[in-house]
């Protein structure tokens, strides 16, 4: 059974630029997390869908952070325009349900400058 | 409000047994999980625990589960180098959202 994939695995760019990160969960999963992981702490969840629509996006900074996952398969998140402190590793995560397993993606280094 | 503390680095010998701890604030928490990240990876799921359970065993790891203090802990036992890497201790609160803890880097020296 494949993984989560993400891409791209690295991405430096500069303050104000924006940037976008693209995830396929496991075929099958209907829910869908993306997490932020700041050096050091543990990964924030950002938002999570079911299918194709929201569920909790409480944690979401708005005003730069979207994210769209139209089909209830892929997903894409952007940030724009970029902060230094967006500086994290951005994972995504898939379970085949609520509350069941979640299965990560290698996630997406990206670096502010 | 959830909160996850986890001691932030565990440093053993080979062969030894290995003492994760983790404290947790959400008595409502159904499951409380723990992860293991190599460098540049994503996240493993290591194993669970339910709420209503003391303890769980799978091979090697043994979780212990104290509600009445929120503390839970993660052994290893026969720690090897290549089980080096940081472990995370999480909960579920609210629909389905985990709750990290900030991780401990496990060192396993030969």
């Amino acid at each position: 059974e494949a993984g989560v994939a993400q891409s791209p695995r690295y991405k430096i760019i500069e303050k104000r630029q924006s940037v976008a990160f693209w995830c396929n969960p496991i075929s099958g999963h209907a829910t869908l997390y993306w997490y932020q992981q700041i050096l050091g702490q543990g990964p924030k969840l950002l938002i999570q869908f079911q299918n194709n629509g929201v569920v909790d996006d409480s944690q979401l900074p708005k005003d730069r952070f979207s994210a769209e996952r139209l089909k209830g398969v892929d997903s894409t998140l952007k940030i724009q325009p970029a902060k230094l402190e967006d500086s994290a590793v951005y994972l995504c995560a898939s379970s085949l349900v609520p509350r069941d397993e979640q299965y990560f993606g290698p996630g997406t280094r990206l670096t502010v400058t | 409000g959830e909160d996850v503390e986890q001691s932030l680095f565990l440093s053993v010998r080979e062969g030894d047994s290995s003492v994760i701890n983790c404290t947790y604030t959400d008595s409502s928490s159904t499951y409380l999980y723990w992860y293991k990240q190599e460098p540049g990876a994503g996240l493993q799921l290591l194993t669970y625990i339910f709420s209503n359970m003391d303890m769980k065993q799978d091979q090697r790891l043994t979780v212990l589960l104290n509600k009445k203090d929120k503390h839970l802990s993660l052994r290893i036992a026969d720690t090897q180098t290549g089980d080096s890497a940081i472990y995370f201790c999480a909960e579920v609160s609210g629909y389905s959202t985990l709750t990290f803890g900030k991780g401990t880097m496990l060192l396993v020296s030969p």
